[in-house]
C-alpha cells in the first residue's frame, strides 16, 4: 500500500499561472482533505471532502477549488496563483471524520 | 488568540533527558485531542491520542486537563530519533469534526 500520494513534490509558478495538485489514497478512505502549512502557523484546512461526491470549504478556501474525482482521488486547483499561496500543501485521508488522518508527503509550491 | 497554542521551542536536550511540552486550546467544546509528530520536511504522523484519564505509550505520556484547557506530552529517556516537531491537535465537534493544529514545538536531542 502506498498510502497517500501527492504529485508534484515541488513546483514553481509565476503569478497568475494555474495548476492542479493531485492526491490519491489506496486505503479506501471516505474522507479526504487539503491543508496548507506556513512557517510559524499550524496546518490550515483549505477544503475537505467528507465522502465521495461532496466537498466543503475549510478555514482558508479563497483562491482554491477542489474536485473529488472518485473515492481515491482529490485534486486541488489554483486558478490564478499569487505569492501568498507559496506554501507546503498536504493532502490527507481518513476513514471518517472521527478517525486518524493519514498525510501525503506534501507539495512545496513557490509562486514568484 | 490562536485556537491552539504551543511554545515553539526549540527545546535542546541531551539524550536521556525528560522533556515536557504544553499546549492550550481556546474552545471548551473541543472533543478529542492528539499529538502528531512531524520530521523535518516530512508529513505529520499521529503519535498518540490524548484521553481524559491520561495515557502512556512506552516513553510517551499524554495528559489532558479539560478545566484548564491544557494538554501535555512528556517524553522520558529522550533518544536522538525523538528530534522532530510535535504538533498539538484538537478536534472540534460540529457539523464536521475539524482538526485544529498548533504550530508545533521543535525538539532537538543531542548526544
Amino acid at each position: 500500500n502506498a498510502g497517500v500520494t501527492q504529485t508534484p513534490k515541488f513546483q514553481v509558478l509565476k503569478t497568475g499561472q494555474s495548476m492542479t495538485l493531485q492526491c490519491a489514497q489506496d486505503m479506501n478512505h471516505n474522507s479526504m482533505y487539503w491543508y496548507r502549512q506556513d512557517p510559524g502557523m499550524g496546518l490550515r484546512l483549505i477544503y475537505y471532502s467528507a465522502s465521495e461526491g461532496t466537498t466543503d470549504k475549510g478555514e482558508v478556501p479563497n483562491g482554491y477549488n477542489v474536485s473529488r474525482l472518485n473515492k481515491r482521488e482529490f485534486s486541488l486547483r489554483l486558478e490564478s496563483a499569487a505569492p501568498s499561496q507559496t506554501s507546503v500543501y498536504f493532502c490527507a485521508s481518513s476513514q471518517s471524520s472521527y478517525n486518524e488522518q493519514f498525510f501525503g508527503p506534501g507539495t512545496r509550491l513557490t509562486v514568484l | 488568540r490562536k485556537e491552539v497554542e504551543q511554545d515553539p521551542g526549540p527545546f535542546n536536550v541531551p539524550e536521556g533527558a525528560t522533556v515536557a511540552f504544553n499546549c492550550t486550546y481556546s474552545n471548551s467544546a473541543s472533543q478529542s485531542f492528539f499529538w502528531y509528530r512531524q520530521d523535518c520536511r516530512k508529513e505529520p504522523k499521529l503519535l498518540m491520542s490524548v484521553y481524559s484519564s491520561g495515557n502512556e505509550d512506552g516513553r510517551f505520556t499524554a495528559q489532558l486537563n479539560r478545566a484548564s484547557q491544557y494538554i501535555s506530552l512528556l517524553i522520558r529517556d529522550s533518544k536522538l530519533s525523538d528530534s522532530a516537531t510535535y504538533l498539538c491537535v484538537v478536534m472540534e465537534a460540529g457539523g464536521y469534526n475539524k482538526l485544529i493544529f498548533g504550530a508545533g514545538t521543535r525538539l532537538a536531542v543531542h548526544p
